[in-house]
């Protein structure tokens, strides 16, 4: 069953901040977050597993709460680099990937 | 590390033709491969499940016979669009799932992603 994804798109310019949702109604076992720019294949950006962790890579965060069955994504201080679609993925117990709607990012100059 | 590409990365073809993708794992060992459809502005979805060595695992909807899947080796899946239609037209994206502890590999379960291949039929 497909996570849902909130906001479907947000508007940014430079250096602001942003937040993606991922819910689900099912027991996560894990949450993977990617981005994909047009024409091109979703990138990794980073997996969270249960127990209600965080992680981050550069300005791009993510929690993980695994009670609520929901992540968020993090955007701080955005750049133009950010730019694309991010999907988050939900995986229950069988390692196969159920992937949101998607929230395409545009960040302006 | 954890490089998976495709082949081709786009191909044209008549109706009625069939159309071989290969899948390929670079620097680590994936004992999982995963096959995916993405039409234009929309999300990804699961085909079929590829372990090496076993039959592949179809989604509800997904005909096995059309979409022939063939997990040959550690490195190398192949997805076969038999008899292509023009409504098969789409991006076709694998990915690959490494063993947790293989050296060189993904560090748990993570899903990295071949380049995809836009097949369009005429």
């Amino acid at each position: 069953q497909q996570p849902v994804q909130s906001p479907q798109a947000v508007i940014l310019r430079e250096g602001e901040d942003a937040v993606i949702n991922c819910s689900s109604s099912k027991a996560l076992y894990s949450v993977h977050w990617y981005r994909q720019k047009h024409g091109e294949a979703p990138v990794f950006l980073m997996i969270l597993l249960k127990g209600g962790e965080q992680k981050g890579h550069d300005k791009i965060s993510a929690s993980f709460n695994e009670k609520k069955q929901q992540s968020s994504l993090y955007l701080t201080a955005s750049q133009l680099s950010y730019s694309g679609t991010y999907f988050c993925g939900t995986e229950q117990y069988d390692y196969k990937l159920s992937f949101g709607a998607g929230t395409t990012v545009t960040v302006r100059a | 590390g954890a490089v998976v590409s495709q082949h081709p990365s786009w191909v044209i073809c008549k109706s009625g033709t069939s159309v071989k993708i290969e899948c390929r794992s670079l620097d680590f060992q994936a004992t999982t491969m995963f096959w995916y459809r993405q039409f234009p502005k929309q999300s990804l979805m699961l085909m079929a499940t590829s372990n090496e060595g076993s039959k592949a695992t179809y989604e509800q909807g997904v005909e096995k016979d059309k979409f022939l899947i063939n997990h040959a080796s550690l490195t190398l899946s192949t997805l076969t669009v038999t008899s292509a239609h023009p409504e098969d037209s789409s991006f076709y994206i694998c990915s690959a799932r490494g063993a947790v502890g293989l050296a060189g590999g993904p560090s748990y379960n993570e899903q990295f992603f071949g380049p995809g291949t836009r097949l369009t039929v005429l």
